[in-house]
């Protein structure tokens, strides 16, 4: 079965400082790989996507940048963190059935100070 | 740009009672997807529709696609504990590889 491991888990940086957040997926090849945001409280915002390496799709104009340099690495960065940035970051992982549906990791929760 | 609407935002009910979630879409999808969110957790997949007008039951939740493909529901029957928690429905319209997910329903349930 698939799996997706996330980390770090958890992370609290200062504003102003870069950040990485590294996925990656076991259990499947070829996926489309998703990173989304959610603040506290509130729905899952996409903010990258990719469906193959190398090929990005951003969603929103932000500070952050999205790279996959291997078929089951995503990773999620930027060069200078703001207070807004904080949220809980999801890596998702299309499965092996075709059908469409989404596993999640752990997901990464991140604090801007 | 595609945008996918939950209502309502959060539900509070008594152990027992049912729960109904509405997805509503600004465009036709080609399928929609349920996820639950445990309280401190990641989405996990529920089911997926495809058809026009499709019922899907699992034990006590029972999902609906709209004729037009615009819209969904999730119904839960007889609300347990176990129920809490928030429901998304996320909705694709093209083969372009992107969920949009709404912005979910949280529910709590009183013992």
């Amino acid at each position: 079965s698939q799996t997706i491991h996330q980390w770090p888990a958890t992370l609290v940086q200062p504003v102003g400082s870069p950040l990485s957040l590294e996925c990656t997926v076991e259990g499947t090849s070829n996926p489309n790989l998703y990173w989304y945001r959610q603040a506290a409280g509130r729905g899952l915002q996409l903010l990258f996507y990719s469906v193959g390496i190398g090929q990005i799709s951003s969603e929103v104009p932000q500070n952050l940048s999205a790279s996959r340099p291997q078929d089951r690495q995503f990773i999620l960065s930027s060069k200078k963190l703001l207070l807004s940035d904080s949220g809980f970051y999801l890596c998702a992982s299309t499965g092996t059935s075709g059908a469409g549906e989404l596993f999640f990791g752990e997901g990464s929760r991140l604090t801007v100070l | 740009g595609q945008q996918v609407m939950q209502i309502p935002q959060y539900q509070h009910v008594q152990e027992g009672e049912d729960f109904t979630t509405y997805c509503n879409s600004s465009t036709t999808l080609s399928n929609i997807q349920w996820y639950k969110q445990r309280p401190g957790g990641h989405p996990v997949f529920l089911i997926q529709l495809v058809k026009s007008g499709e019922v899907k039951k699992q034990k006590r939740l029972t999902f609906q696609f709209g004729e037009a493909k615009k819209n969904s529901s999730l119904h839960i029957t007889a609300t347990q504990t176990t129920d809490v928690g928030t429901y998304f429905c996320a909705g694709s319209s093209s083969n372009t590889g992107k969920l949009i997910f709404g912005q979910g329903t949280t529910l709590q349930v009183k013992p």
